[in-house]
Order: structure tokens, then sequence, then C-alpha cells
């Protein structure tokens, strides 16, 4: 079946540091990745997506690129604040030839990131 | 707009009551899901509709679990005989079409603990 792997974490920086989150996934086919966020009391927020190889998602300063050679789907930033503090999670939607598990989002265990002024 | 509102957002209960659980899907969505959210095994998918109808209920824990959507719209999700293990939250998602590239929009949840 499908699965996504998250580093680890909890991650806490500087504001101002570089972020990166990695994802890398299991599936058959091709499948849609994406980033969600939650932040502290709030629901998932769809963060950005990509549906197939090479394509890049970016929002809100974050980017991740969809590698098929290495099953991978790391998020990125160059800067970040005190407000992206949060639960990041990455997931896929499989593709048809997952079978039964077309369309139903697959996460990965969340990294929770803490940014200090 | 709208966003996907989901209904009680906090329901305490004591173990072996039913209890139903309410998704208003963002209108003009088509297809709907049910997630839950737990510490011990993450965001797990439950069930999804497309229309009204729920093709694949293979996710559904038990079968104390059960589903419906109707007029396409508004989802409950009803536990019956409640015991601990299912103390989590209940995420609601919609999107325009069931499709992999479609992104799911989520509601804010239901909290729900069992005594």
């Amino acid at each position: 079946g499908n699965s996504v792997t998250q580093m680890e974490g909890p991650v806490t920086l500087s504001e101002e540091a570089f972020l990166t989150i990695n994802c890398t996934y299991t599936a058959t086919g091709y499948p849609s990745l994406f980033w969600y966020v939650q932040y502290p009391g709030e629901g998932l927020q769809l963060l950005l997506k990509a549906t197939k190889a090479d394509d890049k998602g970016s929002n809100k300063g974050f980017e991740a690129t969809y590698r098929k050679e290495t099953t991978s789907f790391h998020l990125e930033k160059g800067s970040v604040q005190v407000s992206d503090s949060a639960v990041y999670f990455c997931a896929l939607s499989g593709s048809r030839a997952g079978g039964t598990s077309y369309g139903k989002l697959t996460f990965g265990q969340g990294t929770i990131l803490t940014v200090h002024p | 707009g709208a966003g996907v509102s989901q209904s009680p957002s906090n329901k305490v209960t004591e173990k072996g009551k039913d209890v139903e659980l309410r998704c208003d899907p963002i209108s003009g969505h088509t297809a709907l899901y049910w997630y839950r959210q737990s510490l011990g095994q993450g965001l797990e998918f439950l069930i999804y509709f497309q229309g009204n109808s729920a093709p694949d209920k293979s996710g559904l824990p038990s079968d104390r679990f059960s589903a419906e959507r109707t007029g396409g719209s508004v989802s409950t999700l009803t536990i019956q005989r409640t015991q601990q293990e299912d103390s989590a939250v209940y995420l609601c998602a919609s999107s325009l079409a069931y499709d992999r590239a479609q992104p799911q929009h989520f509601g804010d949840g239901t909290r729900l603990s069992i005594l």
C-alpha cells in the first residue's frame, strides 16, 4: 500500500533560518503530492501541491518539488517566521494504478516546527 | 465563501453511548471524505462519498461506525456504542471532484472524548 515518511521532529529554528522538512513516499504509479499545515488550535490547511513529476508547488514562501526518481517531496522555506510555527503534514493521493487508494489521502506522521524570535 | 463546517466542535460522552457527527461541505463539492486524527494512529482515512454514494467503506474501524450523505451535501458519521479507543479528532474534507489532483479542503474537526 501507499505510505509517506516524514523527518522526525520536533524542529526548532530561529527566525530567518532556512527550513527543510524531508518527505519520501511509496506508491504505485504517479500519485499527487501535498503539504498541509495545522496551526495551533486550527484545522488542516492546504499549503501547496504538485500533481506530476518535476512540478514545483509554492505558497507563502514555501516550496516543494515532486521528484519521481527519489520519490521525495521535501518542503523548503528560505527564511522562516515565528508565525510559521505549526505542524506540517506531507500527504499523497493515490493514482488509478494504485487501485483502491485512488483519491484518498495518505498522510505522514507530521513534523512539529517551532520558530523562536 | 464558507469552508467546510463541522459540528459539534467538541463532544464528550460516556462509553456505550451513540454519537453523531455532522459535516457540511463547501457548496458545489461533489466528493466528501472523513478522516480520524489520533495520537497513536496519526491521520487515517475512514470513508469517502461521491455524491450520496460511498463506494468503499473498508476504512471504517468497525461495524459500530457508519456514515451517510444526503442531497449530495451534508454528511453524518455515526458511532454506536462508543468505546474509549474512539476518542480522537474526526475531520471532514471536501473536494470539487473525486480525483487525485483535486485538493481536499478540511473542516476544523470534531474532538470526541469518551469517558
